[in-house]
């Protein structure tokens, strides 16, 4: 069965550090890979997404995300946290199986230290 | 400006009532669906539509109820049969057969008196 894998349920990190936000995925086909962005009591927002070719995705806001096959991964990163960065960040994969399927992982709270 | 609303931000349900929860879009996507929200759970589906008068059960459909008539509109019913309904939740749309981004409303919370 295919299933998302977000390591850290908190993170939590100071203003100007390195972001990095870790997803596993296991699926038994090349999936389709997104991170979604949630501030409080809001929807989600699209980060960015990878669909085929380069593996390296750059997104909104500074993130980017690095695909890798072998390890069954796709990490968000910013090199530099700003405050506004405070917020929940879901990874999802996307499957096709009569029509996409998009499945969530738990989700990692980024916490940003003044 | 396109987007998907929900209505309304916040509900309250008493015990043994049946509550519906709002959703609309005016992006033109075919497809519609329906997640509950937990906290340390992420989203979980509930129900979604690939087209108009077609929907599918999701991964948690009991005590739930949904409906397609309007490309535009996929209202959620929170059954009495549904014993632990409080929860955010939150509607998306998409293009049908991409692999594409899901766009999300902003959600309603809904809580049990």
């Amino acid at each position: 069965a295919q299933s998302v894998t977000q390591l850290g349920s908190h993170v939590s990190v100071s203003e100007g550090a390195l972001v990095l936000l870790r997803c596993n995925y296991s699926s038994s086909v090349p999936p389709y890979l997104f991170w979604y962005v949630q501030y409080p009591n809001q929807g989600l927002q699209l980060l960015l997404k990878y669909t085929t070719g380069a593996t390296l995705v750059k997104g909104i806001n500074g993130f980017e995300a690095e695909f890798k096959k072998s390890e069954t991964s796709f990490h968000l990163t910013k090199p530099s946290a700003h405050m506004s960065d405070a917020a929940e960040y879901f990874c999802a994969v996307s499957l096709w199986g009569g029509g996409f399927k998009t499945i969530f992982g738990a989700g990692t709270r980024l916490f940003v230290k003044a | 400006d396109g987007g998907i609303t929900q209505s309304p931000k916040y509900l309250f349900r008493k015990e043994g009532q049946n509550v519906t929860l709002s959703c609309e879009q005016n992006l033109n996507h075919d497809a519609m669906y329906w997640y509950r929200q937990d906290p340390g759970q992420g989203l979980r589906l509930i129900y979604y539509s690939q087209i108009v008068n077609d929907f599918q059960k999701g991964d948690i459909a009991e005590g739930y109820s949904v409906s397609r008539e309007k490309k535009e509109s996929f209202p959620l019913t929170v059954t009495s049969a549904q014993k632990n309904p409080t929860a955010f939740y939150l509607c998306a749309s998409s293009i049908r057969g991409k692999v594409e981004t899901q766009y999300f409303g902003p959600g309603t919370r809904l809580l049990v008196l």
